[in-house]
């Protein structure tokens, strides 16, 4: 069965060093999308793109945040200078017609430390 | 704007007992609902979800929930927990747009099955 998958499964970085998440989302998706957790916090939507444009952001999606699908595979999320409170689990999903229906398929997430 | 409460973050039963996993929903426009689990290690997976077309739904691994517009709620139940239910569970809900849906998600519960 076709999966989301994410790389890598964890990263450590230091505050004001850019990171690169990586996500492959299943291959006939047209949508897609990322959600953090925080330790103890609910599940947030970042953002969500379609045909190579963010279709909508959430408020913690500043400048600092970034999206990129840079070839037919890959979907990027890019944190330009992380802060303490970047540290997450980053979930990647995607979705097939971005339908209020459609079911949004998750991998299984970058867990991102910033010290 | 959508919003999604789940009542209780830990929630323990026995094996062979009833699990009931509430969650109750604000949404200003017509509500479609989802309930993802997620295993150790995993990343969210699909139980079922609510789209119109029945209040009761049935999921896979013997779960079922309820949408009931009168009490804003869309609990989830199984009759006979076993062992492999152990896991967090999330409720969410998604806005009626045309395109590129967003997820709201509630607080998880965490089930801990005891033999």
């Amino acid at each position: 069965e076709p999966e989301v998958t994410q790389t890598p499964s964890h990263q450590v970085t230091q505050m004001g060093q850019e990171v690169i998440l990586r996500c492959v989302p299943i291959s006939n998706h047209l949508y897609f999308y990322w959600y953090r957790q925080i330790l103890g916090q609910k599940v947030e939507f970042l953002v969500s793109f379609y045909n190579n444009e963010i279709s909508e952001k959430s408020e913690i999606f500043d400048d600092q945040f970034s999206v990129e699908r840079p070839d037919g595979s890959n979907f990027t999320l890019k944190i330009r200078s992380t802060k303490l409170e970047d540290s997450a689990m980053y979930f990647c999903a995607s979705g097939g017609q971005g339908a209020p229906t459609d079911t949004q398929y998750f991998g299984p997430g970058t867990r991102l430390t910033v010290l | 704007a959508q919003s999604v409460t789940q009542l209780g973050s830990h929630v323990s039963v026995s094996e062979g007992a009833l699990v009931l996993l509430r969650c109750n929903y604000s949404s200003s426009v017509p509500p479609y609902l989802f309930w993802y689990v997620q295993y150790p290690n995993q990343g969210l997976q699909l139980l079922l979800k609510y789209t119109s077309a029945a209040t009761l739904v049935k999921g896979i691994n013997g779960f079922e929930a309820e949408f009931k517009k009168s009490e804003t709620s869309f609990h989830l139940t199984k009759p006979s927990a076993h062992m492999s239910d152990a896991a967090e569970y999330f409720c969410a809900v998604s806005a009626s747009k045309a395109a590129g849906n967003k997820l709201t998600f509630g607080g998880g519960t965490r089930v801990l099955v005891k033999p």
